[in-house]
């Protein structure tokens, strides 16, 4: 079964819109971390933000924002008034206790100018 | 501080042959672990090595191997290349297990 939904397969926006990624997980452990990856078109996974299954704060981080709401398995992503740059595949991913992440199917955000 | 790096770049071999990759994590990371990345399958974890134990490994068939020297860093190995392991392989490395984890380029294996 898959633990990571990525429902979202494209998104296509124009600059300065905003962009709000989904992300539905799944897991029975009671302690499990949260991640986003971009991928830009040179191959390299980077990674964004890191949330753990006790904070359950949303914040802000530049243009980033996250919103962790372990009630509906969710952990959404949003970029605030998006780049050109910010094109690229962005990946959800969970990690329990088996030290292995298991990431969604992505979904490729294009921003044109 | 240089980044994870992996080596080759692009590798083109032929069905039945076999492949190593190499990966030298970020200095001071011991854990690595391994992901294949197709495009129909996504993104899936091969194995993970901490201090050159192999903690956990994904759903690969043993043709898929690996290890990690006392310099953290890894190799993997794939034998008896089918057509189906044409993939980008991506090593990554953490301080620590479930740490953010840093990712090479990748290694783009094409298998004719």
């Amino acid at each position: 079964a898959q633990k990571v939904t990525q429902a979202q397969t494209e998104i296509s926006v124009v600059e300065k819109e905003d962009v709000t990624l989904d992300c539905v997980y799944e897991t029975r452990d009671t302690t499990y971390y949260l991640f986003w990856y971009k991928q830009p078109p040179s191959g390299e996974l980077v990674f964004l933000i890191r949330r753990n299954s006790f904070d359950e704060q949303n914040e802000i981080s530049g243009r980033y924002s996250w919103n962790f709401q372990k009630s509906t398995s969710s952990f959404n992503f949003t970029i605030t008034a998006s780049q050109v740059v910010d094109s690229a595949v962005y990946f959800c991913a969970l990690s329990e206790s088996d030290y292995k992440l298991s990431f969604g199917a992505g979904t490729t955000v294009t921003v044109r100018a | 501080k240089a980044g994870v790096t992996q080596t080759p770049r692009y590798l083109i071999k032929t069905r039945g042959q076999q492949v190593t990759l190499s990966c030298s994590p970020i200095s001071g990371h011991r854990s690595v672990s391994w992901y294949q990345q197709t495009p129909g399958q996504g993104l899936q974890f091969l194995f993970e090595y901490f201090s050159e134990t192999q903690r956990n490994k994904g759903n690969f068939p043993g043709r898929f191997s690996g290890r990690q020297f006392s310099n953290s860093r890894s190799e993997m190995n794939v034998s008896t290349l089918e057509l189906g392991d044409s993939a980008l392989y991506l090593c990554a490395s953490s301080l620590e297990p479930r740490e953010k984890l840093f990712f090479g380029s990748g290694t783009q294996l094409s298998v004719l």
